[in-house]
């Protein structure tokens, strides 16, 4: 099984602020690795698929980066509503994995 | 707009089995694999298997494997998740999701909206 690494796990920051978090994938996964958001008592959100491609109807502060074995996800300048938990996935074979997730939340 | 609707919470009891349900609607239900994700209270998220709604064909999560059963009913374009021998660590949300292909990756979306499975003596 390929393994998923995040981090940071959690993450304190402002709103305003730029935030990465980064995902590593225990083999090379091409593009194939997805971000999705998830709030408390909510199912997860698609925010970006194929690594970089931003999923319609997500803020454009929103992008994600990377190939191979290394990625990124990163919120130019954070508001109220992105708080939430962020998973990575790769859908490169089955099982399609998951990060075990970073909690954003208000410093 | 796609979506998923799940069938409602249920409470069982150990060694008990129980079968969440995930009707498609709004699009051809033959053309896209399913996906069963769980999340325990607290915890990150579990893959638990796919299903080909147009075959039938799945693939299950090592770890469940011998207690995990997924079907599809295609007449109404529902997918099954039944998992037996229930214990106390298999209470979880559990989601269905299902999976668009693209030329580069493929991707989970949109995902229903969560049943919750609580096992409780």
């Amino acid at each position: 099984d390929i393994q998923m690494t995040q981090s940071p796990s959690s993450l304190s920051a402002s709103v305003g602020d730029r935030v990465t978090i980064t995902c590593r994938a225990s083999q090379s996964i091409s593009t194939y690795l997805n971000w999705y958001q998830q709030k408390p008592g909510k199912a997860p959100e698609l925010l970006i698929y194929a690594a970089s491609s931003l999923q319609s109807g997500v803020p454009s502060r929103f992008s994600g980066s990377g190939s191979g074995t290394d990625f990124t996800l990163s919120i130019s300048s954070l508001q109220p509503e992105d708080f939430a938990t962020y998973y990575c996935q790769q859908s490169y074979s089955s099982p399609r994995t998951f990060g075990q997730g970073t909690k954003l939340d208000i410093k | 707009q796609v979506q998923l609707m799940q069938s409602g919470a249920e409470v069982k009891k150990p060694g008990a089995s129980v079968k969440v349900s995930c009707k498609a609607p709004g699009y051809t239900f033959t053309k896209y694999y399913m996906h069963w994700v769980r999340q325990a209270p607290g915890q990150g998220l579990e893959w638990m298997g796919i299903i080909n709604p147009s075959d039938g064909t799945i693939s299950y999560a090592q770890k469940l494997q011998g207690r995990v059963t997924m079907t599809r009913d295609t007449s109404t374009s529902t997918v099954y998740m039944e998992l037996s021998s229930l214990r106390s660590e298999d209470t979880a949300v559990y989601y269905c999701a299902r999976e668009a292909r693209g030329r580069i990756s493929y991707w989970f979306d949109p995902w229903g909206q969560g049943t919750l499975v609580t096992v409780s003596s």
